[in-house]
């Protein structure tokens, strides 16, 4: 079973600052996704990364693709309360006859005012 | 469109006890999935399915069963159901190609006592 793991798994921060999540494993991944989930919701997607050494860039959100697509970050820059959520890497393994994505436990951001 | 809607969104079982779980889709999606999430955990696959009557086991499929009789439904069936079995469900769809992104349901908590 490949692992993905995720740190920190709490983040408790003021509005404003900067932060950054971290998603490793030691299996090699074809991409890796990023959602966020709100309570009560399921998650949604925030990015895709497939190339190795990928920066991308959504709002004050930076996603980057490890190298050697072993692991990943987000960076968030300025933070705000709607920031506030669980963000949720997943890592895409290929088979035969199906995608299936390995999911990390998750970062729960709080990020008050 | 509604996406992928999930009933219901809220039972409690006795142990023992049997339910299925209702999954839609309307975006004509051919993969779906059946993932749940424990705290601390992250979501685990249960079981997918790659189009109408094709479905195949995921990471923890033990006390579960599903069936795909057409493209826009997946329901997923306990049996026996036991305290272990207490989680939220998420119903998931995506479309064929990849890397492609899940659409999630909004989530079914489940308590067994």
């Amino acid at each position: 079973t490949q692992l993905l793991e995720q740190s920190p798994q709490f983040l408790s921060i003021q509005e404003g600052e900067n932060l950054t999540v971290y998603c490793n494993s030691s299996s090699v991944f074809s991409s890796l996704q990023w959602y966020r989930q709100e309570p009560g919701e399921g998650p949604v997607l925030l990015v895709t990364v497939v190339t190795g050494g990928e920066v991308k860039k959504l709002k004050r959100l930076t996603f980057q693709f490890g190298d050697a697509r072993k692991d990943s970050s987000l960076h968030i820059t300025a933070a705000q309360p709607g920031d506030t959520g669980l963000y949720l890497c997943a890592g895409e393994k290929s088979l035969p006859a199906a995608r299936q994505l390995t999911f990390g436990s998750g970062t729960q951001l709080t990020v008050l005012p | 469109n509604a996406g992928v809607t999930q009933t219901p969104k809220f039972r409690i079982l006795k142990i023992g006890q049997s339910m299925t779980l209702q999954c839609t889709q309307d975006m004509n999606h051919n993969y779906m999935y059946w993932y749940r999430q424990d705290p601390g955990m992250g979501l685990k696959l249960i079981y997918y399915s790659v189009g109408a009557g094709i479905t195949d086991k995921g990471e923890v499929p033990n006390g579960y069963n599903v069936s795909r009789s057409t493209t826009e439904d997946f329901p997923l069936r306990l049996e026996l159901a036991a305290p272990s079995q207490t989680s939220v469900y998420f119903c998931a769809s995506s479309y064929v190609q990849t890397p492609g992104e899940l659409f999630f349901g909004e989530g079914s908590r489940l308590t067994v006592l």
